[in-house]
C-alpha cells in the first residue's frame, strides 16, 4: 500500500537554527498537511496546502513556519528560527479529496524534532 | 474552541474483557473519526463516522457516533494483546474543513495476555 514518507526521523537542532522536514506524499494525492504532537499532548493541526497554496493554517502556524512543493513530489515544512517550544513530533498527512470521509488522511511516521 | 475529550487516559485490561473508551465534546462535528497510532508510527485511520447514531464494526470493534454528533465510543471485545496501542479520535467541527482535524489525548490501552 502506498505510504506518506518522511525524513528525517530524527532532527536535532540548536535554538535559532533552521529547519526543513520534508515528506513524500503518496503520489496521487492532491491535499497535503502538516500536524504536530507536543510530547505528552495532543495532535495539532498546523497547516493544509492545495494547488500551491495554503488553503487553511492554525494559530500555530505563525510567520516562522513555511510550506513548500519544490518539486512534484516533495512537500516541506520550514522552521526558520527554531525555540526550545518547536521540540515536538512532526506529521505530514496527505489526501486525494477534500472529504475526510471519502478521501481520509495518510500519516507518515514522523519526524521528531528536538531544539536545544 | 471546539475540544475532544477522551476517557480513560489510560487503560490496563486482560486478555479476554471487554473494554469501552469514551469521546466527548460540548460541540457539534460533522464527522469522527477513530484512529491508533503505534510508538514511533502516525496515526492510522481506523472508521470514519458521519450519521448521528450511526454504529460501525470492525471485527471486534465498535464504534458509535452520538445522537446529536457531540461525543462517540469505541468498544473492543474479547480484547486481544494485539489490541495494545494509543486509540485517537479525530472530529471535524462543524463548517470545518475537511482536512483540520481537532484530536483528542488519546487513550493508551495495554492488554495483558
Amino acid at each position: 500500500e502506498p505510504e506518506v514518507t518522511q525524513t528525517p526521523s530524527h532532527q536535532v537542532t540548536q535554538m535559532g537554527q533552521e529547519v526543513i522536514l520534508r515528506c513524500v506524499p503518496i503520489s496521487n494525492h492532491l491535499y497535503f498537511y502538516w500536524y504536530r504532537q507536543i510530547l505528552g499532548q495532543k495532535v495539532e493541526f498546523l497547516v493544509s496546502f492545495y494547488n500551491n497554496e495554503i488553503s487553511e493554517k492554525s494559530e500555530i502556524f505563525d510567520d516562522q513556519f513555511s510550506v513548500e512543493r519544490p518539486d512534484g513530489s516533495n512537500f516541506t515544512l520550514k522552521i526558520r528560527s527554531t525555540k526550545l517550544e518547536d521540540s515536538a513530533m512532526y506529521f505530514c498527512a496527505s489526501s486525494d479529496f477534500d472529504d475526510s470521509y471519502n478521501s481520509p488522511l495518510h500519516f507518515g511516521n514522523g519526524t521528531r524534532l528536538t531544539v536545544t | 474552541t471546539q475540544l475532544l475529550e477522551q476517557s480513560p487516559q489510560f487503560l490496563s485490561i486482560q486478555e479476554g474483557e471487554n473494554l469501552t473508551v469514551y469521546c466527548n465534546s460540548s460541540s457539534v462535528f460533522s464527522s469522527l473519526q477513530w484512529y491508533r497510532q503505534e510508538p514511533g508510527e502516525g496515526p492510522v485511520l481506523l472508521v470514519t463516522v458521519v450519521t448521528g447514531g450511526e454504529v460501525k464494526k470492525l471485527k471486534r470493534l465498535t464504534f458509535q457516533f452520538g445522537d446529536a454528533r457531540k461525543d462517540s465510543s469505541l468498544h473492543i471485545t474479547a480484547a486481544q494483546p494485539g489490541d495494545t496501542g494509543l486509540y485517537l479520535c479525530a472530529g471535524v467541527g462543524y463548517g470545518g474543513s475537511q482536512g483540520n482535524l481537532i484530536f483528542g489525548k488519546g487513550t493508551k490501552l495495554s492488554v495483558k495476555p
